[in-house]
């Protein structure tokens, strides 16, 4: 069975410090992985996944994940955030195979402080 | 596409009553996840449908909880009876065919039981 580790229940940061959230993934198959971003009182919006290919994963707002198979690890950094990222972030893993589902972590909130 | 759609936004109930919380997916998408989300346990997928059918329900805490698919645009998640510990955000999530992204969560139902 898959599993998801966020490794930081909150993330505090000064707006344009960068930022890094911490995820680690456990799994005896090869596995695809997501970051979902959870806006206060919103639903979860994809922020960006990992499928195959290359390992570096950007988001069309700065974000990026790097997929390294050898730590099971996805974390997601920006190098400058900005108060509006300010929101829970999700880290999530499934499998191949139509009958799969989607795993999250815990979740980490970042909060951006001016 | 209007997206996922989930009624009712909020739900405040007391203790005992029946509570029935409603999910249509975006048309032709076939699979449908209910996940429910605490502060505790953060994300849970509760159940989830491939074609109607529900697939895997392991994650359904109790069988005060039931959930129905009876048509590819509708689904219900039920609790008869209610309790407290059952006051959570409850999303709905739908997904089309076998690949392993493309989810599309709604908005969520906020349920509080008091």
């Amino acid at each position: 069975a898959q599993s998801v580790t966020q490794l930081d229940s909150q993330v505090p940061v000064f707006e344009e410090a960068p930022v890094e959230l911490r995820c680690n993934y456990s799994s005896s198959v090869s596995v695809y992985l997501f970051w979902y971003v959870q806006y206060p009182n919103q639903g979860l919006q994809l922020l960006l996944k990992y499928l195959s290919g290359s390992t570096l994963v950007e988001s069309i707002n700065g974000f990026e994940a790097e997929f390294n198979k050898s730590q099971t690890s996805f974390h997601l950094r920006k190098p400058s955030v900005h108060i509006s990222d300010t929101a829970e972030y999700f880290c999530a893993v499934t499998v191949s195979g139509g009958y799969n589902k989607l795993i999250f972590g815990a979740g980490t909130r970042l909060a951006v402080h001016p | 596409d209007a997206g996922v759609i989930q009624s009712p936004r909020h739900e405040v109930t007391e203790m005992g009553q029946e509570v029935t919380l409603r999910c249509k997916p975006i048309s032709g998408h076939d699979y449908l996840f209910w996940y429910r989300q605490t502060m505790m346990r953060g994300l849970e997928l509760l159940i989830y449908f491939n074609n109607n059918v529900p697939i895997d329900d392991s994650g359904m805490p109790e069988d005060r909880f039931s959930a129905k698919m009876p048509n590819a645009s509708f689904s219900t998640l039920k609790i008869q009876p209610s309790e407290p510990r059952d006051s959570a955000v409850y999303f709905c999530a739908s997904r089309p065919g076998a690949l392993p992204y493309g989810y599309t969560f709604g908005s969520g139902t906020r349920l509080t039981v008091v």
